[in-house]
Formats: C-alpha cells, structure tokens, sequence
C-alpha cells in the first residue's frame, strides 16, 4: 500500500522564520494531495492542496510544490507566526484510497 | 457551516469492555470515516462508509465494528478495549467518495483511555 513519510517529524522556529515541510510517497497513482493542520487542542483542517497536474499552489503564506517525477511535495511557510503551531499532515488521494503521513509537529517561537 | 460532533470527548474504559464511540454530522456529507491518532504514527483508517448503511475495512479494522444507520450518524465499537489502543479516534465526513478530490472535515476527536 502507500507508504508516506514526512520530515521532518518536528521543528522549532523563531517567529518570522520560514519553514520547509517535506512529504514522500510511493504509490504514482495518487492525484490530490490535500494538506492539513492540527492545532493544540482543535480539529484537523484542509489548509492547501494541489492536483498531479500542478508543480506549484500558493495560498498567502503557504506555497505547495509537487513534483511527480520523484513523487515529492514541500509545503512552504514564510514570516510564520505563533498561530502556526501545529501539527502538519499530508494526505495522497486516490480517489479510492486516502492515506495520511506521520506528521509534522512545528512550534514557533514568539 | 456543517459541524462534525463526537461523543463522548474523553471514553475511560476497563481492559476488555466493549466501548462505543459516536459521530454526527450535519454537512449531508454521503462519506463518513474514522481514523486512530497515535502519537508519531499518524492517521490510520479504521472503517469509512461510503453511504448510509454501507461499512467498509481500513487497514486497521480488527477489533473494531462499525455502524452507519443514518447518513448523519457513524458509529465505531471496540469490542474488547485493550491497553494497547489508547489513542485519539477522529471521526471525518467527505461530499462523497471516490472523486480522487476529497477534502475531509474532522470533528475534535474522542480520547479512549483503558484501565
């Protein structure tokens, strides 16, 4: 089945820093890759997300790259902000099949 | 906007019980999942129904049974609650399934703790 890994699995950073969160997959049939966030305490999000037909997706802060060739995906936040903390998941789709990653857990420091 | 609502927030069981947890959602959403959050190993897929009355596996299902009698309701029993599955369940709706451009909606999860 798909395998999906995220690094990293967590980091720190000085508010205003930016950050890059990484995600792998294995099974080329996935085609949507909805992006996710999960604050202290709340729900699960949709924050972003590409299709396979797509190389780059920016939403504000947020800026997706996909590339299909090597089955690999940055999700790339600038000038983050304390409200950033959370843990960050993606999730290959295919359409019969969504699968998640392990997560990354990001802390800004204010 | 829809809501998904879980109950209870917090389930404390005894090693054994059957225990049942509950999902309402009020999106009309035709798919309905549940997922098992621990820590460092993501989300994994316990059971989703595809419509009301439909159950179908994820790849964590034993020890589970699951139950969809209205399109607004999903319910998700551990027959035998053990120590080994404390964990966070998330219940999460969809428009419908299959269109390879689902963006599911959670509820704010349901703490199992076994005894």
């Amino acid at each position: 089945g798909e395998q999906v890994e995220q690094l990293p699995s967590s980091l720190i950073v000085q508010e205003g820093a930016s950050v890059l969160i990484n995600c792998s997959y294995t099974d080329s049939a996935s085609v949507y890759f909805p992006w996710y966030k999960q604050e202290p305490g709340k729900r699960l999000q949709f924050i972003i997300d590409i299709r396979s037909n797509m190389e780059r997706k920016q939403n504000q802060r947020l800026t997706l790259l996909f590339d299909k060739k090597t089955k690999h995906l940055s999700l790339h936040i600038t000038a983050t902000q304390p409200g950033d903390s959370a843990i960050y998941f993606c999730s290959p789709n295919m359409g019969y099949k969504l699968t998640f990653g392990t997560g990354t857990s990001l802390l800004v420091d204010p | 906007g829809g809501i998904i609502t879980q109950t209870p927030k917090f389930l404390i069981g005894q090693e054994g019980q059957k225990l049942t947890l509950k999902c309402q959602q009020n999106f009309n959403h035709d798919t309905m999942y549940w997922y098992r959050q621990d820590s460092g190993k993501g989300l994994r897929l316990i059971y989703y129904s595809i419509t009301e009355n439909d159950l179908q596996k994820g790849d964590l299902s034993e020890g589970y049974d699951a139950s969809r009698e209205k399109k607004s309701s999903f319910s998700l029993t551990v027959t035998s609650a053990q120590k080994n599955e404390m964990a966070v369940f998330l219940c999460a709706s969809s428009i419908s399934w299959g269109s390879s451009a689902e963006t599911l909606y959670f509820g704010s999860g349901t703490r199992l703790t076994v005894l």
